[in-house]
């Protein structure tokens, strides 16, 4: 069965304090990862695809990260305005099309 | 410049009462979806539409059913609301080889009393 784990389910940060976010995936076939954030009350918004192990994506503070069984969300020097919750999702090929299945996502409060 | 338009954001319906939400696009995407986000929780995978094509998850319960009329517009039913329906409804759009994934709208909250 396809399956993505997010961890740590919550993590709490000092503005400045860098870390990561993991994302852990067993799927059949994948076809991309991708990472969203999510603002309380909101959609999610894109911010990064990943296609093959050992590709990467930079935007601002966020750096993502692949390999064949996991990805990373780096997170260099946080902002409060980085808060939000942050999901991972696979695309796998399924029932005869394309779909996304989603992590629970991982909580970040960045605190000033 | 909204591009996936979810109405209403917020929703209360009372137990059993038939609730439809609505979602609109301007991408003119061919491949509109339904999630369901429960608090805390992944977005789950309720249907999903290719043009007219119409797809459900083998485990969306039989009380939700979804319309498309057209490209721009797709409908999502919940004929008896129960309890355990209230959550964020989300919906998306895709066209095939786009390489941002899915484009989501803001949701709609629907609370079930």
């Amino acid at each position: 069965e396809d399956q993505v784990t997010q961890s740590p389910e919550a993590l709490r940060l000092q503005e400045g304090e860098s870390s990561s976010l993991n994302c852990s995936y067993t799927v059949s076939g994948l076809r991309g990862l991708f990472w969203y954030r999510q603002d309380p009350g909101k959609g999610p918004e894109f911010l990064f695809t990943l296609y093959s192990a050992g590709e990467e994506k930079e935007k601002e503070r966020l750096k993502a990260t692949l390999t064949k069984k996991e990805s990373f969300l780096h997170i260099t020097a946080p902002k409060p305005e980085d808060s939000a919750t942050y999901l991972c999702a696979v695309r796998v090929f399924s029932g005869g099309y394309n779909k996304l299945i989603f992590g629970a996502g991982t909580r970040l409060a960045v605190h000033p | 410049d909204a591009m996936v338009i979810q109405n209403p954001r917020y929703q209360v319906t009372q137990f059993g009462k038939p609730v439809t939400l609505s979602c609109s696009q301007t991408l003119n995407h061919n491949v509109m979806y339904w999630y369901q986000q429960k608090s805390s929780q992944a977005p789950k995978l309720l249907f999903h539409y290719y043009d007219k094509d119409f797809n459900n998850e083998a485990d969306t319960p039989d009380n939700f059913q979804s319309r498309r009329p057209n490209t721009s517009f797709c409908f999502l039913d919940i004929r008896s609301p129960g309890l355990g329906d209230a959550a964020m409804y989300l919906c998306a759009t895709s066209s095939p080889g786009q390489l941002y994934g899915y484009t989501f709208g803001s949701g709609t909250r629907l609370t079930v009393v």
